[in-house]
């Protein structure tokens, strides 16, 4: 099994679909990450979840809600997008305490077409 | 704020030849610094990373070294292969309040035979 394992891997949704977005890591880290990859553009931090509870939202659209159940699972739940939203999205978990972490371990990611 | 500037794009290099991709930061405190490769349809994998000012990581033939005076964590490598074309990514780690990842825009880099 890969560490971080991301579904499904293709997504193609209308502007009036709900769909979400599945993540699961083995690796007993206590920290999940969703990150947005455009073309061009820097990787955006959406969401940031420690401990399952979450610690950051960068100024992310209502139409981008997470979940995080548990330490292992994280979700995206995803509502009436717009076309811009198209992108990849990844999905990650680290593992520390304080002001130490190890590295950000990622997922294969799931490709999202907004039509 | 933090943040990672890295060189742009696509760098296009024969085997066997020298690669630098460039890489410097602004942040605060003491970061952590890594490099992540991205093949196409593939998630980010860590290439190396180091922890702390003149630390060297290495991985595959990859290198790079924490430059805290210029700022800097340049990845290098002495001879590339077609199979590390790819996408690069340079990033760091902050710690002020939460834990989180900052990357650069990524470099491309084709290699041919």
């Amino acid at each position: 099994e890969t560490g971080v394992t991301q579904t499904p891997r293709h997504l193609v949704m209308g502007m009036t679909n709900k769909k979400s977005l599945k993540c699961e890591q083995h690796l007993g880290h206590n920290a999940m990450y969703w990150y947005k990859q455009s073309a061009k553009k820097p990787l955006e931090l959406m969401f940031v979840y420690s401990l399952e509870e979450r610690v950051e939202n960068n100024s992310v659209p209502s139409r981008f809600s997470p979940e995080c159940p548990n330490s292992s699972h994280l979700f995206l739940h995803l509502h009436t997008l717009q076309p811009e939203d198209s992108a990849l999205y990844l999905c990650a978990s680290s593992q520390g305490t304080g002001v130490y972490y190890t590295e950000a371990f990622f997922g294969q990611g799931t490709r999202l077409t907004v039509v | 704020g933090d943040s990672v500037t890295q060189m742009e794009g696509p760098v296009t290099l024969s085997e066997e030849a020298f690669l630098t991709i460039n890489c410097t930061y602004t942040a605060t405190g003491y970061p952590s610094l890594f490099w992540y490769v991205q093949y196409p349809g593939e998630g980010l994998q860590l290439l190396l990373k180091a922890t702390k000012a003149d630390d060297k990581g290495s991985n595959k033939g990859f290198e790079a070294t924490y430059r805290k005076e210029t700022t800097s964590f340049h990845l290098e490598k002495g001879s590339v292969q077609v199979s590390d074309s790819a996408v690069y990514f340079c990033a760091l780690s902050v710690s002020s309040g939460t834990y989180k990842y900052i990357f650069g825009t990524g470099t491309r880099l084709k290699v041919l035979a």
